[in-house]
């Protein structure tokens, strides 16, 4: 079984719809990620968090929210989806380490907002 | 602030092909540099990582050496097999930034038979 998961693997979606993402490992991990990718623009960072009560802000955080249900699940939620939040979004985990920090990736959920 | 700067692509090459592809970095203290590679329709999977200046991090006979004087994680391979094709990403991590990843745009590789 894959150590990241995320569901759905595939959502389309209206604009203003309320969208939520899901993301559960197994890896034990206490740090958890959401980003997004866009062609030409690599990854860029929603949100993450160090630890369940640990919600922080990245790069692109405006029009997303997070809820850190447990140390295993981070959900994403798009309150009201409009069409430039469609994208291909992935969750990732981490363990601390300085200088050897490693992120896992799950598979990745596309997302098209019509 | 921290950033990665990687060579734009889409790369084409033939099968046996030696390939490089360039990254460069910007950093306020000592971070790890890592190469991701995500295959069509999977996500991101470590290829290789290194830690401090003049490691050399090696996986699937890819290379890359962390070049402090340079500022630079190259990519390369010697010899590129169809399966090699996919999109490549250069990211930094720094502990001074609460381990925060900073990813590069992306090289996509197509190899040729």
């Amino acid at each position: 079984d894959a150590d990241v998961t995320q569901t759905p693997r595939n959502r389309i979606t209206k604009t203003g719809k309320r969208i939520m993402l899901e993301c559960s490992q197994t890896k034990g991990h206490d740090r958890m990620y959401w980003y997004r990718q866009d062609p030409g623009l690599g990854l860029r960072l929603i949100y993450y968090s160090f630890d369940v009560k640990d919600i922080n802000k990245g790069e692109i955080s405006d029009g997303y929210s997070v809820s850190r249900q447990a140390q295993a699940k981070f959900s994403l939620s798009l309150e009201s989806a409009i069409p430039n939040q469609t994208a291909l979004y992935f969750c990732a985990t981490s363990e601390p380490g300085q200088g050897s920090d490693t992120q896992y990736f799950g598979p990745g959920t596309r997302l098209t907002v019509l | 602030g921290d950033s990665v700067t990687q060579m734009e692509g889409p790369v084409t090459l033939s099968e046996e092909a030696f390939l490089t592809i360039n990254c460069t970095y910007t950093a306020t203290g000592y971070p790890s540099l890592f190469w991701y590679v995500q295959y069509p329709g999977e996500g991101l999977q470590l290829l290789l990582k290194a830690t401090k200046a003049d490691d050399k991090g090696s996986n699937k006979g890819f290379e890359a050496t962390y070049r402090k004087e340079t500022t630079s994680f190259h990519l390369e391979k010697g010899s590129v097999q169809v399966s090699d094709s996919a999109v490549y990403f250069c990211a930094l991590s720094e502990w001074n930034t609460g381990n925060q990843f900073y990813f590069g745009t992306g090289t996509s590789l197509t190899v040729i038979p």
